[in-house]
């Protein structure tokens, strides 16, 4: 069965100082990786997929991930944070035992950043 | 330029109650899908439906019912309200069931409280 850990429920960074969001995967088979950002009262929406091309992917609003299957990990890295990331992200999971039909969300990391 | 659109946006129910939470999509998806999201617990899939004509369960159906009334809406209704059922519940939509290469579409959500 496919799943996600995500290690940290809140995260604090200072402005302008790297943000580092840590997921853990579990799947019988290389699964896509997804991050998903939500900010208060909204929805999500997507930041970055790894889809078994590059291992480095690139997001939206400067945000970056690197799938290590060695580590079974997919963590979510920003090199300097601004005011406006503040939310709460998720790492989620999409694995060919399921079709790729569905997807499982981590428990999120809610990222404070503070000036 | 709507996008997924839930309704109601807020609503409060008493235990035992029923009630239907409405989704509608414009953007042609085939697949659409219900989540709830508890503190702490992330996003659960409840139910889904991959084309038109389809429904599946998902991680936590019980209390709940579908309807995939045509292929803009997907509805989820409650029998009878549980205290149990107090959530923010995320309808989504997909282009296809292939979730990597399409991703999910979110609602902004519908927060309903049982008493």
């Amino acid at each position: 069965a496919q799943s996600v850990t995500q290690l940290g429920s809140h995260v604090s960074v200072s402005e302008g100082a790297l943000v580092l969001l840590r997921c853990n995967y579990s799947s019988s088979v290389p699964p896509y990786l997804f991050w998903y950002v939500q900010y208060p009262n909204q929805g999500l929406q997507l930041l970055l997929k790894y889809t078994s091309a590059a291992t480095l992917v690139k997001g939206i609003n400067g945000f970056e991930a690197e799938f290590k299957k060695s580590e079974t990990s997919f963590h979510l890295t920003k090199p300097s944070a601004h005011m406006s990331d503040a939310a709460e992200y998720f790492c989620a999971v999409s694995d060919p035992a399921g079709g790729y039909q569905k997807v499982t969300f981590g428990i999120g990391t809610k990222l404070q950043v503070i000036p | 330029n709507a996008g997924v659109t839930q309704t109601p946006k807020f609503q409060v129910l008493k235990t035992g109650q029923s009630m239907t939470l409405q989704c509608a999509q414009d953007m042609n998806h085939n697949s659409m899908y219900w989540y709830r999201q508890d503190p702490g617990m992330g996003l659960r899939l409840i139910y889904y439906s991959a084309s038109e004509g389809t429904t599946d369960k998902g991680e936590v159906p019980n209390g709940y019912n579908v309807s995939r009334l045509n292929k803009r809406e997907f509805s989820l209704r409650l029998e009878s309200a549980a205290p149990s059922q107090t959530s923010v519940y995320f309808c989504a939509s997909a282009k296809g069931t292939d979730i990597a290469n399409y991703g999910y579409t979110f609602g902004s959500g519908t927060r309903l409280t049982v008493v």
